[in-house]
């Protein structure tokens, strides 16, 4: 089967830094992605990782390990509005399957 | 065009109506995508075509939901005789093809669609 598992809710202060895990089991792989989904707005792609290792961008960075089915998205130096929820993507041929996403609160 | 444009944004229809949605992708994006996303709820995938075919409609959840995708452009989404389990938003996406995987989807601003 299908499936992939990231925490529901985590809550982090502003400055801080936070890591969001993402553990996967599906038929195929062909990349994962991440992305990023505020309240009542559309899902933006944030990072894609299709090697093992880490893939920096500005205060985000994104971890793969295929041989555990598990990544983390790192967001350094939280600003409020990173507040949003943050879903875990893995591409299965050219189909996304998507987790259930995890709702990041910031705190000031 | 410039992003992923859906219509209507918003549809309110009667339980047992059948309501169409409609979606443009970005200009020359080959793959094309339907989600659904419920209340609080993730991504759930419904059907995606690769030009003008539909290789994976396993997401489909019953024979109630169809789609068709013309000139590798826009795509409808038909959802006959509306049901209250319907109501969520539809969320369309397009990307490229799979030679440049590590492009990730572009999504639209769905429709939300209510059932009463």
């Amino acid at each position: 089967g299908q499936n992939i598992d990231q925490p529901t809710e985590m809550t982090a202060t502003e400055g801080a830094i936070v890591q969001i895990n993402c553990t996967y089991q599906t038929s195929g792989f062909n990349g994962l992605f991440w992305y990023q989904q505020h309240a009542g707005e559309a899902p933006t792609f944030l990072s894609y990782n299709v090697l093992d290792g880490l893939e920096e961008k500005g205060r985000f960075s994104s971890f793969l390990s295929r041989s555990k089915g598990y990544s983390y998205l790192l967001l350094k130096e939280l600003q409020m509005k990173d507040s949003a929820s943050y879903l875990c993507a893995v591409r299965d041929g050219l189909k996304g399957i998507f987790g259930k996403g995890t709702r990041l609160h910031i705190l000031p | 065009g410039a992003g992923v444009s859906q219509s209507p944004s918003n549809k309110v229809t009667e339980k047992g109506k059948d309501v169409e949605l409609r979606c443009d992708p970005i200009s020359g994006h080959t793959a094309l995508y339907w989600y659904r996303q419920r209340l609080g709820q993730g991504l759930e995938f419904l059907i995606y075509f690769q030009g003008n075919s539909a290789p994976d409609k396993s997401g489909l959840p019953s024979d109630r939901f169809s789609a068709e995708r013309t000139g590798e452009s826009v795509s409808t989404l038909t959802i006959q005789r509306t049901q209250q389990e319907d109501s969520a938003v539809y969320l369309c996406a397009s990307s490229l093809s799979r030679r440049e995987a590590n492009y990730g989807y572009t999504f639209g601003s769905g429709t939300r669609l209510t059932v009463v």
